[in-house]
């Protein structure tokens, strides 16, 4: 089956510290890879995907490259601010919009000034 | 744009009661909508894809005459938890894919936390 694993928080970082936030997969077919954000009180929002080999996707600052050969999508910033502090998700899905995506247990992260 | 809505965003009811939960698109019309069931420090489990005018495809091990799922039309689906127990409590969310872009993400809506006691 499918199944996604990610660091288990919370992690707690200084403003402007560089983040990694590790993700790792196991697929049963080829799949695209998301971060999702759950901001405190929030829905989840999509902050970058890649739907492919050495793809990467960026937003806000943050980056994650998709590693086949590692099976791996870690979330990086180089410089996080107090407004990160949120629930990171990392997921996947197998096939099309028409397909749910398998979720990790999510990544609380605090920033503190 | 994009933008899902859930309702009521928060429900406590007596155990053996049935909820409904609403889940709709308020700006796209989607093909399909999803719904997740997440537990405290765990990851979010899907229950079920239902496609508007047709009948929901449960995952292994979800209920499907528990959790019973209406996709009406293309903005809205109804989660209904028939004969709730404390077991069931939980957050739900809901999610949905647009119409026009059935390869795109999926939005989410802000979930509905569900407490029976």
């Amino acid at each position: 089956g499918n199944s996604v694993t990610q660091m288990e928080g919370p992690v707690t970082l200084s403003e402007e510290a560089f983040l990694t936030i590790n993700c790792t997969y196991t697929a049963t077919g080829y799949p695209s890879l998301f971060w999702y954000v759950q901001y405190p009180g929030e829905g989840l929002q999509l902050l970058l995907k890649a739907t492919k080999a050495d793809d990467k996707g960026s937003n806000k600052g943050f980056e994650a490259t998709y590693r086949k050969e590692t099976t791996s999508f870690h979330l990086e910033k180089g410089s996080v601010q107090v407004s990160d502090s949120a629930v990171y998700f990392c997921a996947l899905r197998v096939g099309g919009g028409a397909d749910g995506l398998t979720f990790g247990k999510g990544t609380h992260l605090i920033i503190q000034p | 744009g994009a933008v899902v809505s859930q309702h009521p965003s928060r429900v406590i009811c007596k155990s053996g009661t049935s909820v409904k939960i609403e889940c709709r698109s308020l700006d796209f019309q989607a093909t399909t909508m999803f719904w997740y069931r997440q537990f405290p420090k765990k990851s979010l489990m899907l229950m079920a894809t239902s496609n508007e005018g047709s009948k929901a495809t449960y995952e292994q091990g979800v209920e499907k005459d528990k959790f019973l799922i209406n996709h009406a039309s293309l903005t809205l689906s109804t989660l209904t938890v028939t004969s709730a127990h404390p077991e069931d409590s939980s957050f739900y969310i809901c999610s949905a894919s647009p119409l026009r872009r059935p390869n795109n993400e999926q939005f989410f809506g802000p979930g509905t936390r569900l407490t029976v006691l």
